[in-house]
């Protein structure tokens, strides 16, 4: 157990849709970051927060958004939902910003897209 | 777009073989590389965040080295063992404020008893 909490940890619905997925950091780590797998790619980076404010963007859609909140838990915001997004989501989250920190994953949350 | 490419993509192993893989990054603008190991149905942990030119890692059979000026990262598993099966992955970190993390594609290993 990584110490990161990530709810839910299946979610379905449908073309369209808008979800909310979310993170709670390990006790005292002020980073968060997201991570998509899809079926047939690797760990594809999203985005880092750290303390509240972003950090770092990496293949994020403009569908998606993120935001990390004053007692540090994160939620991804997914919307007009495809069924391209259908995806395994990570949260990470490490003790500083720097890319020498750590990170430590949470279990994911997997999305299914009809 | 940067690349970051790990080879080989699998392998397979007899259990008590030495075995290594590679992990190929760009060599400038270097700030971290990570190692993670990835097991089925699990998530990815951290085994080891490398940032010095030369430097050697070791945790338990797993070790890792790093040579920046050249871009690649070895990891070595001394006496492969059935709970060493998993997808291992790099994870190359820029320098510069703004610098997203790039994932590998891994390299599956499966150890067979």
């Amino acid at each position: 157990d990584s110490g990161v909490t990530q709810t839910p940890k299946h979610l379905i619905t449908a073309t369209g849709q808008r979800v909310t997925l979310r993170c709670s950091p390990r006790s005292g780590d002020l980073s968060v970051y997201w991570y998509q797998q899809s079926l047939d790619q690797g760990l594809q980076f999203l985005i880092q927060y750290y303390n509240g404010e972003e950090r770092a963007k990496g293949n994020i859609l403009e569908r998606f958004s993120a935001q990390q909140f004053p007692d540090l838990h994160s939620e991804l915001n997914l919307s007009s939902l495809e069924l391209g997004d259908s995806a395994l989501y990570f949260c990470a989250s490490s003790l500083g910003v720097a890319g020498h920190n750590e990170q430590f994953f949470g279990p994911g949350t997997r999305l299914t897209v009809l | 777009i940067l690349n970051v490419e790990q080879s080989p993509q699998s392998l397979h192993v007899q259990e008590g073989d030495s075995t290594n893989f590679t992990c190929s990054f760009p060599s400038s603008n270097f700030y971290a590389l990570h190692w993670y190991r990835w097991e089925t149905a699990k998530s990815p942990e951290a085994l080891f965040v490398m940032t010095l030119n030369g430097d050697e890692k070791k945790k338990g059979r797993i070790s890792a080295t790093l040579n920046t000026k050249e871009g690649y990262s070895y990891l070595y598993i001394k006496g492969s063992q059935p709970e060493d099966s998993a997808t291992y992955l790099c994870a190359f970190k820029g320098s510069g404020g703004y610098q997203k993390v790039t994932f590998g594609t891994g390299t599956k290993l499966q150890v067979i008893p």
